[in-house]
Parts: structure tokens; C-alpha cells; sequence
């Protein structure tokens, strides 16, 4: 049983680039949150996706957006990168059942991006 | 808005001793979930526990507890006989209800505890 995956593991971008990170959610799961987490910080949440849409979003610009495939896989896309964006992004996935509130998250091993 | 703090930023122990993560939280929503999450130094979260808002039932899996108490908005966690592995940061997290259509809220977390077993 396959669990989440991230691609790329690293990534070195420079300062005004664009990146798009990757995420696919481990077997069975429908949803996908994003978070980034700063060093030493906790994770923040950015956004999650179900059914291909944009369900909830974190305190976060809109140079952070994202999509949903009919697989459920995901990417997140950063624009104009900033110095302050250098951080492990980490992609969870968990499943919504109709009537059920709730079930865990289970993270990615999440994709180091150093932006200089 | 929700919140969630752990005020021991890191704690250090000898191992075999007992060690407790304290976790505070704050929200407005009567109905919750509260979450414990390993980070051991590879980076990849580890799920450890799941509690509902309304289930205030401590659970003990192994060497770990949680001592979950609404009437003082905590959910603590407890490590007994520790053990060198056990070294790792530990995050508690908070996500509200999405309302009837199921599923939860983006996971609102702690700053973390960083924990030191020695040898």
C-alpha cells in the first residue's frame, strides 16, 4: 500500500522564479492539504483540494495556488519566489467520507525548496 | 481562531525516565479534533493519535498515554520508560468540522516540542 509521495525531494530555485511541487496521495485517499513548514516552525496549512477544487485555504498570497487531478494527485505552484519561501513543503492526504467528520492526515515525506 | 500552543520549546531526559508534551489549545467550534504528529529527523510526519472533541477518554497505546481534558482545553501526551528512539520533535495539531459534508479543516499546529532522550 503505497503511502504519499512528493517530487522533487529538493530544489534550488532563485529569487522572481516559478516552481511547481508535486503530490500524490497515498491509495484510497481523495483530499490533499498542502503546508509548509519554515525551520524550526511548525507546518502552516496553505490550502486542500477535494474533488478537483480548491476547498480551503490558509493565511497565504495568492502567488501560492494548486491543483487536483481526476486521480487526485496534486501540485502546488509558487510564483515570483521570494527568499522567505525557502522552507519544506509537505503534501498530507486523508480521505472524506459523506456524514463522517474527520480522518487523519498522512504526510508526504515533503520537498525541500531553497530559494536564493 | 484556532490555536495551539506547546510552551516547552525542548526537553531533555535520561532514557528509561517518563516525559510529558503538554499541548493548550483554543478554538470556537464545539465540535474538533486534536492530533499528535512525530517528526523524527528525516522530516516525514508520523501520525501518532486521533481525539474527537467529544470522546474524552484517555487512550494508552504501548509506552504512550494522551490525557485529553476540555475543561482545560489540553491534550498531553506522555512517553513512559523512554527510549533513546523516541527522540524526535513532537507537534500537536487542532482541525475543526467542515460542517455535514464530512472531512476537516487544514490542521492548525504547534510550534512543537523537541524532544532529547540520552543514553
Amino acid at each position: 500500500d503505497a503511502g504519499v509521495t512528493q517530487s522533487p525531494t529538493h530544489l534550488i530555485k532563485t529569487r522572481g522564479q516559478q516552481v511547481t511541487l508535486r503530490c500524490s496521495p497515498k491509495s484510497g485517499h481523495d483530499t490533499v492539504s498542502w503546508y509548509q513548514q519554515a525551520l524550526g516552525q511548525g507546518p502552516q496549512f496553505i490550502f486542500q483540494y477535494y474533488e478537483e477544487e480548491e476547498r480551503q485555504r490558509g493565511n497565504f498570497p495568492d502567488r501560492f495556488s494548486g491543483h487536483q487531478f481526476p486521480n487526485y494527485s496534486s501540485e502546488l505552484n509558487v510564483n515570483a519566489l521570494l527568499l522567505g519561501d525557502s522552507a519544506l513543503y509537505l503534501c498530507a492526504s486523508s480521505l472524506r467520507l459523506a456524514g463522517v467528520h474527520s480522518y487523519e492526515q498522512y504526510f508526504g515525506p515533503g520537498t525541500r525548496l531553497t530559494v536564493t | 481562531a484556532q490555536k495551539v500552543t506547546q510552551a516547552q520549546t525542548e526537553i531533555s531526559v535520561v532514557e528509561k525516565e517518563d516525559v510529558t508534551l503538554d499541548c493548550v489549545y483554543e478554538t470556537r467550534d464545539t465540535t474538533y479534533y486534536l492530533f499528535w504528529y512525530k517528526q523524527p529527523p528525516s522530516g516525514e510526519l508520523v501520525f501518532l493519535i486521533r481525539r474527537n472533541s467529544f470522546d474524552e477518554q484517555n487512550e494508552i497505546s504501548g509506552r504512550y498515554s494522551w490525557n485529553f481534558q476540555k475543561s482545560t482545553s489540553s491534550f498531553n501526551f506522555t512517553i513512559t520508560a523512554s527510549q533513546v528512539v523516541d527522540s524526535a520533535v513532537y507537534f500537536c495539531a487542532l482541525s475543526e468540522a467542515q460542517g455535514s459534508g464530512g472531512g476537516a479543516d487544514g490542521l492548525t499546529f504547534g510550534k512543537g516540542t523537541h524532544l532529547i532522550i540520552q543514553p
